[in-house]
């Protein structure tokens, strides 16, 4: 079955440190890959998407890149702020198992001053 | 237009009480999913309806939950006999017919569940 694998957190930078979260998945299918943020006391909210290989998603400051040959999608920004302290979940869809979804286990992110 | 919405927003419920939560999906979105969000994990898969096909029901964990989703718009999750490993935040989000090779999800504010 699919399956997303996130680094572990929780990861703690200091403001304006470049970021990365790695995210690798296992699909049957060609997936859509997705990355969710979910600030504190808020829902989660969709923050970048890419849909084919080599596909960059960003928004935000932040990239990922659809590595089909490394089948990862590693999130990215170059100067983090404490405002994007937050939860990050790294997803893919499937259309092959009927456009069902698969989360990785999230990874909190803290910012500092 | 609106977005996903959700109720109740909390829950207090004492062990063993049934419990009923609600979701509205976007409009004319075919996909709803259910999750359980338990306080600093990730998301917990429930089940999963897409259109008129019968839903994927591996993600419930037990025979005490159930969903229903009525003419393919709004959906119930049903938890018998409340636990208090049930409290969570249950999450719902939406996601609209295959368009462009995605399915992005919208998500619910949640009902956060107590069990006491």
């Amino acid at each position: 079955g699919n399956s997303v694998t996130q680094m572990e957190g929780p990861v703690t930078l200091s403001e304006e440190a470049f970021l990365t979260i790695n995210c690798t998945y296992t699909a049957t299918g060609y997936p859509s890959l997705f990355w969710y943020v979910q600030y504190p006391g808020e829902g989660l909210q969709l923050l970048l998407k890419a849909t084919k290989a080599d596909d960059k998603g960003s928004n935000k400051g932040f990239e990922a890149t659809y590595r089909k040959e490394t089948t990862s999608f590693h999130l990215e920004k170059g100067s983090v702020q404490v405002s994007d302290s937050a939860v990050y979940f790294c997803a893919l869809s499937d259309l092959t198992n009927a456009g069902k979804s698969t989360f990785g286990d999230g990874t909190t992110l803290t910012v500092k001053p | 237009g609106a977005g996903v919405s959700q109720s109740p927003s909390n829950k207090v419920t004492e062990k063993g009480k049934d419990v009923e939560l609600r979701c509205d999906p976007i409009s004319g979105h075919t996909a709803l999913y259910w999750y359980r969000q338990s306080l600093g994990q990730g998301l917990e898969f429930l089940i999963y309806f897409q259109g008129n096909s019968a839903p994927d029901k591996s993600g419930l964990p037990s025979d005490r939950f159930s969903a229903e989703r009525t003419g393919g718009s709004v959906s119930t999750l049903t938890i018998q006999r409340t636990q208090q490993e049930d409290s969570a935040v249950y999450l719902c989000a939406s996601s609209p017919t295959f368009s462009g090779g995605t399915y992005e999800q919208y998500f619910g504010p949640g009902t956060r569940l107590t069990v006491t």
